[in-house]
């Protein structure tokens, strides 16, 4: 049972343009949903992070929206460059450390 | 500071071998976590471990071990390796979020192929 859903799978965008990737979580027994951002032959590396209280948290160019009735979260990447196509993954995790991912998201963006 | 180190990078196997994947963190984090990777699938969570001597089931546990002896190192065993295993498999740490969130900090992976 998939208790981290994301989609799309693949998102392909022009170089200015915004990127946009979805997640439904399932158990509310989450404490906070980060985003990882994973490069070719790399591991994942934290890209931004929200607690469950909090409804939007911008860092520069990404923007973690957050719908705690409908259990939903996004990623929006603004003004999305070249050097951003990387596989996305959002994910949930307990105050026990547990981190559950979703299946990713393979973004590219055309120049 | 080298961060999480996973050795090997690059394995084969045998159908039925046994290995050992090692993961060692030198930031005293207290969670550690072993995740498998395969296409179309994200990362899944193999086992974890909240502290020395404390580990846990994550998704996908069946085939594989773990141990927790000291805080730097979270071993991964695999019992007897089968060609499902195939995948990139990757070791994290972290620390309590008490005081702040700071992610988890990924190793580079170790690449298994089970022929």
């Amino acid at each position: 049972q998939q208790q981290v859903k994301q989609s799309p799978q693949s998102l392909i965008v022009q170089k200015g343009g915004i990127s946009i990737i979805n997640c439904a979580y399932e158990n509310t027994a989450f404490d906070y949903f980060p985003w990882y951002q994973q490069f070719p032959g790399k591991g994942p590396a934290l890209l931004i992070a929200i607690r469950p209280d909090v409804s939007e948290k911008k860092e520069g160019r990404f923007t973690i929206s957050f719908n705690k009735s409908a259990k939903q979260f996004s990623l929006h990447i603004m003004d999305s460059q070249p050097g951003d196509s990387a596989t996305y993954f959002c994910a949930a995790e307990s105050n026990t450390g547990k981190l559950i991912f979703g299946q990713g998201t393979t973004l590219q963006v055309k120049p | 500071n080298a961060g999480v180190t996973q050795t090997p990078k690059f394995q084969v196997l045998k159908t039925g071998q046994s290995m050992t994947l090692q993961c060692a963190q030198d930031m005293n984090h207290e969670y550690m976590s072993w995740y498998r990777q395969d296409p179309g699938m994200g990362l899944r969570l193999i086992h974890y471990s909240v502290g020395a001597g404390i580990t846990d089931q994550g998704e996908v546990p069946n085939g594989y071990n773990v141990s927790r002896s000291t805080t730097e190192d979270f071993p991964l065993r695999l019992l007897s390796a089968a060609p499902s295993q195939t995948s990139v498999y990757f070791c994290a740490s972290s620390n309590h979020f008490g005081t702040g969130f700071y992610g988890y900090t990924f190793g580079s992976g170790t690449r298994l192929t089970v022929v």
